[in-house]
This record gives C-alpha cells, structure tokens and sequence, in this order.
C-alpha cells in the first residue's frame, strides 16, 4: 500500500525566508502528485499539480519538483510571508486512488 | 457551480440519530470523494465515486455508514445512529475525471460534533 510521508510535521521560520517542505511516497507508480494547503477549519486548496512526466512546476512564488523514481517531491516556498502560514500537504494519485501525508504546518513569524 | 459546496457547514447532533451530510461538486466532475479529518490528524478515506460505476465503498468504517450519488452529481453521506467517535469534519472532493490529468478539489468540509 502507498504511504506518504511529510517532513518537518511542524515548521516556524521569520518572514522573508526561504524554505522547503518535503514529501515522500513508497509507490513510484503514480499518476501524478499535487500540493494542497489548509487553513484552520476550512478545506483543501490545490496549489500545484504536478504530472507523473513532469519534474516540476511553478505558481508565483511556489515551486513544487518531483522525481519519481526515488519517490520525493519538495515545495519551495520563496520570500514566505505571514499570510503563508497553513498546513500544507501532498496526495499521489494511483490512478484510482488519492494518498496524503499528515501534513507540514508552517509557521510565517512576522 | 463555481466550487465544490457542502452542506451544512456545522451540525451538532446527539448520540444516536442519524445525520445527512451533503456534497454538490463541481459541474461536469465525474469523480467524487468523501474524506474525514479528526481533530489533528490526516485524511481519512471514506467512498470513492466515478461516473455510473458502482462505488469504492473500501474506506466505510461500519455499516453506520452509508452514501449515494444521484445522477452523477450531488452526493450525500449517511451516518446512523451517530456515536461520539464519528465527530469529525467531512470533506468532498471532486476531479475532473479519474486518469491522469485530474486535480483534485475540495469543498470547505461539514462539521460534525456528535455530543
């Protein structure tokens, strides 16, 4: 069975850094990977998609990269900023089924 | 519509009745999904819909529990005889279509608090 793994569980860093969030999965037979954030109380966001062919892609100042074959997908969040402050998780999708990690909750100390 | 919309938002509920939950994904969405959250902890995987196909139903905890989808679009989630342990929050999500190309969207989620 898939198993996705999030690390840091936890994350606080001052505004205006860079940082990077990690994502593994045991499965490489994905179909593609995607990160979401969630606010206190509310739903999942979609922040990037990204395809099993594909090696990253990018949204304003989110970047998300996956290389499958060694089962690792980062998030690099740059210039983070106070309004960044969420949880953020990573779901593969098996062609059938979405798998998520527990999550990194990230703390913008402004 | 524009988003994936659950109803209701909140529902306390005693123990023992049953309760409703709704989801209306996103127009022309063939695949829809119901997941709960526990207070802290990650997704838990309930049902699984995809077009006319008969239902992933793996992830039921007990036969409390139940879902349907109607003509392909609104679904709703059925708890009986509701305990304690099923308060959490209900989230749906519906993607485009079940292969590769789908991205996953999810409603704002249904609280249920089970006194």
């Amino acid at each position: 069975k898939q198993e996705v793994t999030q690390i840091p569980a936890a994350l606080s860093v001052p505004e205006g850094e860079n940082l990077v969030l990690n994502c593994s999965f045991t499965d490489s037979a994905i179909y593609n990977l995607q990160w979401f954030r969630q606010d206190p109380g509310k739903g999942l966001t979609s922040l990037l998609l990204i395809q099993s062919s594909q090696r990253e892609q990018t949204s304003g100042r989110l970047n998300a990269s996956l290389d499958k074959s060694s089962g690792r997908s980062t998030l690099y969040i740059a210039a983070s900023q106070p309004g960044d402050s969420a949880t953020y998780l990573c779901a593969v999708f098996n062609g059938n089924q979405f798998y998520f990690g527990t999550g990194t909750s990230l703390t913008v100390i402004p | 519509g524009a988003g994936v919309s659950q109803s209701p938002s909140n529902k306390v509920t005693e123990k023992g009745k049953d309760v409703e939950l709704r989801c209306d994904p996103i127009s022309g969405h063939t695949a829809l999904y119901w997941y709960r959250q526990s207070l802290g902890q990650g997704l838990e995987f309930l049902i699984y819909f995809q077009g006319n196909s008969a239902p992933d139903k793996s992830g039921l905890p007990s036969d409390r529990f139940s879902a349907e989808r109607t003509g392909g679009s609104v679904s709703t989630l059925t708890i009986q005889r509701t305990q304690q342990e099923d308060s959490a929050v209900y989230l749906c999500a519906s993607s485009i279509t079940s292969g590769s190309t789908g991205e996953l969207f999810f409603g704002e989620g249904s609280r249920l608090t089970v006194l």
